[in-house]
Order: C-alpha cells, then sequence, then structure tokens
C-alpha cells in the first residue's frame, strides 16, 4: 500500500502564476483534506472534500479551490499566486466516518515556492 | 491570541530523558486530540489519538488530556536521538473534520 501520495514533491512558481497540486489517497479512503504549512509552523486547514463536494473550509480566500475525482484523489488549485504562497502543501485522507481507529494519513507534501 | 498554544522550543534532552510537551487551547468545542511526530521536510505522522479527557499509553508515549483546564500534554519515556523531530499537538471537534494545530514544538534529543 503506497499511502497518501502528492505531486509534484517541489515547485517553483512566480508571482501571478497558477499552480495544481495533485493527491492520491490511502487504499480504502474517500476523504481528502488539504493542508498548508508555513516554514515553522503548524499546518493551516484549506478545506476538505468527500463524494465530490468541498465539505469543510477553512479561512483560505477563493484563490484556493479544489476538486475531487470519482476515484476520490484530489487537485488543490491556487490562481494569482503571491509571496505569502510559499508553504508545504499536505494533502491527508481518511475514511468516512472514521473513528480512531481507522487513522487519518498525510501524505509527504509538495513543497510550493513563490519567486 | 490563537486557539492552540504551543511552546516552539526548541527543547533539547539527553537521551534516556523523559520529554514532556503540552498545548493550550481556548476553543471548549474540541473533543479530538491528536499528537503528530512531523520529521524535517516530511509529512506529519499520527503518534496519539485522544477523544475528550483523560490518559492515554502507546509503548513509550502517554498522552494527558484535561479538558477543564483546557491543556494536553505528551510524555515520551526512554528518549532516543530518532525521537529528535518536531512534535504538532492538533485538535477537532469533528474527528477528522478541520483540525487545528500547534505551531509544533522542536525537540532534539542528544546521545
Amino acid at each position: 500500500d503506497a499511502g497518501v501520495t502528492q505531486s509534484p514533491t517541489h515547485l517553483i512558481k512566480t508571482r501571478g502564476q497558477q499552480v495544481t497540486l495533485r493527491c492520491s489517497p490511502k487504499s480504502g479512503h474517500d476523504t481528502v483534506s488539504w493542508y498548508q504549512q508555513a516554514l515553522g509552523q503548524g499546518p493551516q486547514f484549506i478545506f476538505q472534500y468527500y463524494e465530490e463536494e468541498e465539505r469543510q473550509r477553512g479561512n483560505f480566500p477563493d484563490r484556493f479551490s479544489g476538486h475531487q475525482f470519482p476515484n476520490y484523489s484530489s487537485e488543490l488549485n491556487v490562481n494569482a499566486l503571491l509571496l505569502g504562497d510559499s508553504a508545504l502543501y499536505l494533502c491527508a485522507s481518511n475514511t468516512e466516518g472514521a473513528s480512531g481507529k481507522e487513522t487519518q494519513y498525510f501524505g509527504p507534501g509538495t513543497r510550493l515556492l513563490v519567486l | 491570541q490563537k486557539e492552540v498554544e504551543q511552546d516552539p522550543g526548541p527543547l533539547s534532552v539527553p537521551e534516556g530523558a523523559i520529554v514532556s510537551l503540552n498545548c493550550t487551547y481556548s476553543n471548549s468545542a474540541f473533543q479530538y486530540f491528536m499528537w503528530y511526530r512531523q520529521y524535517s521536510r516530511k509529512g506529519p505522522e499520527l503518534l496519539m489519538y485522544t477523544y475528550s479527557s483523560g490518559n492515554k499509553e502507546d509503548g513509550r508515549f502517554t498522552a494527558q488530556v484535561d479538558k477543564s483546564s483546557k491543556y494536553i500534554s505528551l510524555f515520551i519515556r526512554d528518549s532516543q536521538p530518532s525521537d529528535s523531530a518536531t512534535y504538532l499537538c492538533a485538535m477537532s471537534a469533528g474527528s477528522w473534520g478541520k483540525l487545528q494545530f500547534g505551531a509544533g514544538t522542536q525537540v532534539v534529543v542528544t546521545p
């Protein structure tokens, strides 16, 4: 089992550009959450997807959008990139209705640098 | 004021010592409490998961939750150099929904 996978691992963009990050959840998981982790900070919740719908959203502007596909994989899109968007973007997956025994797993992250 | 406060450290301890980490929070709606370990440039790895108040032990790790004080702790016994990492506390009102993380505490275990 490959666990949660994310691509690409690293990415460099310039201000104003758009970026798409991808996540494949752990086998058997149907819920995907995205987090942004700035250097030296804890992860900040962006949004969560279940059944191809955005179910919860954190305090992020509309420049951040996402999508979940029928195979449960997900994309995070960020438009009009700002320098402050430079961060590690983490994807986490779990099964709907999971209890503590059905753990949520994080992927290795995509490191985005905006110049 | 942040919803979750965590001392960033670094916390340096000798090998074999007990590592004591803690977080405080302000949102009384939090019911689920987690501790994660994150190595440099890696994703967080879940160490402990606790629902509501009480203690939970798993090997060398013990998690404590005191909801009345809005205070959670993680203890690592017999610390090893491989325990050197950043430890993040996290909590949520609804299981694996929106998690609110602390800033993380960097721990260094010296041989």
